[in-house]
């Protein structure tokens, strides 16, 4: 079946440096990634999303990779702020499995001042 | 509303009640999903509805889970007998044309608590 995990539960970075979230996916049919940002008591909030027929896609500084050889996802983040702060959920979506996100269980992201 | 909305905000129940929790999705989207997230955990898939097909239930963790969605829009997800293991957020999405880029917009959330 999917699976999508998460390398580091918690990751802590000083206000100003980069972050790099990585992300593993079992299902080499996969097709479809998205990043996500969730903040206490709110929903998750989409941040950037990629096809499986792109290695790189930059946004509003965010950058997501995708390594299809290793199955893996990273969310860069540069110059973090305060407001990353927030737990971070990478998902896959492979049609093998209908329309259905699958997602990791998600890395927590502090920021320190 | 220009998101998806959720109501309610919180529920507390005793186990053994039913349990009605609706979804508002927004305007002009076709697809509509429901998760269920434990505290600290990822989101679990529940149920999915495309237009006017027959919705996948594959999630759904027994048969106490239902869920509809009348018109096409507003879903309700109801839960029967509660179980203290149902205490969770549920999180309702939408997305606009599910095959294509299938990004989801999700709702705040209803925070379930099974006493």
């Amino acid at each position: 079946g999917e699976s999508v995990g998460l390398h580091l539960p918690t990751l802590s970075v000083q206000e100003g440096d980069n972050s790099i979230i990585n992300c593993a996916y079992s299902n080499s049919a996969s097709d479809y990634f998205i990043w996500y940002k969730q903040e206490s008591g709110k929903g998750p909030q989409f941040i950037i999303d990629i096809r499986s027929n792109m290695d790189k896609r930059q946004g509003q500084r965010v950058t997501v990779l995708l390594n299809k050889t290793v199955k893996h996802l990273s969310l860069q983040i540069a110059a973090t702020q305060p407001g990353d702060s927030a737990v971070y959920f990478c998902a896959a979506r492979s049609m093998e499995y209908g329309n259905k996100l699958v997602f990791g269980a998600g890395t927590i992201l502090r920021v320190k001042s | 509303g220009a998101g998806v909305s959720q109501s309610p905000s919180n529920k507390v129940t005793e186990k053994g009640k039913d349990v009605e929790l609706r979804c508002d999705p927004i305007s002009g989207h076709t697809a509509l999903y429901w998760y269920r997230q434990s505290l600290g955990q990822g989101l679990e898939f529940l149920i999915y509805f495309q237009g006017n097909s027959a919705p996948d239930k594959s999630g759904l963790p027994s048969d106490r889970f239902s869920a509809e969605r009348t018109g096409g829009s507003v879903s309700t997800l109801t839960i029967q007998r509660t179980q203290q293991e149902d205490s969770a957020v549920y999180l309702c999405a939408s997305s606009f044309a599910p095959g294509t880029t299938d990004t989801q917009y999700f709702g705040p959330g209803t925070r379930l608590t099974v006493l």
